[in-house]
């Protein structure tokens, strides 16, 4: 069975902290995702990684950095959170693109206070 | 900017009734159209993906169409039960990395 974890489904920072949202994937696929989803917008893509080391920046990267060292983990860094990064972010990953499914993580609620 | 845009926002249904949603998404250089549904504190999950203009998919009681040259999809549920609540989300592709999510549309069924 496909599956995409998440390390947290809660967590509360403060402002300033340095954030790590870790996702894994079990499903050996090449194309990891990273998601915010805000009240009365679609997601949106914050980063793309297509390989181990490789990034894209998406529609929203500002205030975001991400780390992909091993193929089944992509990390989304906040440098110095900030409260206008409270937010529900969602890792997917997909083999493929554009017509691949992507498969979700049940998502991390950040707040920053 | 693409954009893709959901109606309803929500939708309140009793138990029983047949319902549907649409989605709008920019007809030029159309390459996949996907649906999700996700339920709350679950991960979003796929229902459907399509790529050619008329195409019809069905799962149960969930079918979706696609109208690539306007620019629409449409989702039905026929005989909503109260565990098809969920937020319904359509999301759309023009061939590369970047697929464009709709807000969704959050279905509630009441028994």
């Amino acid at each position: 069975d496909v599956k995409v974890t998440q390390s947290s489904r809660y967590l509360v920072k403060r402002t300033g902290e340095k954030v790590f949202l870790e996702c894994v994937q079990d499903m050996d696929h090449e194309n990891m995702f990273w998601y915010r989803q805000d009240p009365g917008l679609g997601l949106r893509l914050i980063y793309f990684s297509y390989d181990v080391k490789m990034k894209e920046k998406g529609d929203i990267p500002e205030g975001y950095s991400v780390s992909r060292e091993k193929k089944e983990r992509f990390s989304l860094i906040l440098e110095s959170a900030s409260t206008n990064q409270t937010s529900m972010y969602l890792c997917a990953s997909s083999q493929g693109l554009a017509v691949d499914t992507q498969y979700f993580g049940p998502g991390t609620r950040l707040t920053v206070l | 900017i693409l954009n893709v845009e959901q109606s309803p926002q929500s939708l309140h249904v009793q138990e029983g009734d047949s319902t549907n949603f649409t989605c709008s998404f920019p007809s030029s250089n159309f390459y996949a159209l996907h649906w999700y549904r996700w339920e709350t504190a679950k991960s979003p999950e796929a229902l459907f993906v399509m790529t050619l203009n008329g195409d019809e998919k069905k799962k149960g009681r969930i079918s979706a169409t696609l109208n690539t040259k306007e620019g629409y999809s449409y989702l039905y549920i026929k005989g909503s039960q109260p565990e098809d609540s969920a937020t319904y989300l359509c999301a759309f592709n023009t061939g590369g990395f970047k697929t464009i999510f709709g807000a969704g549309t959050r279905l509630f069924v009441k028994a």
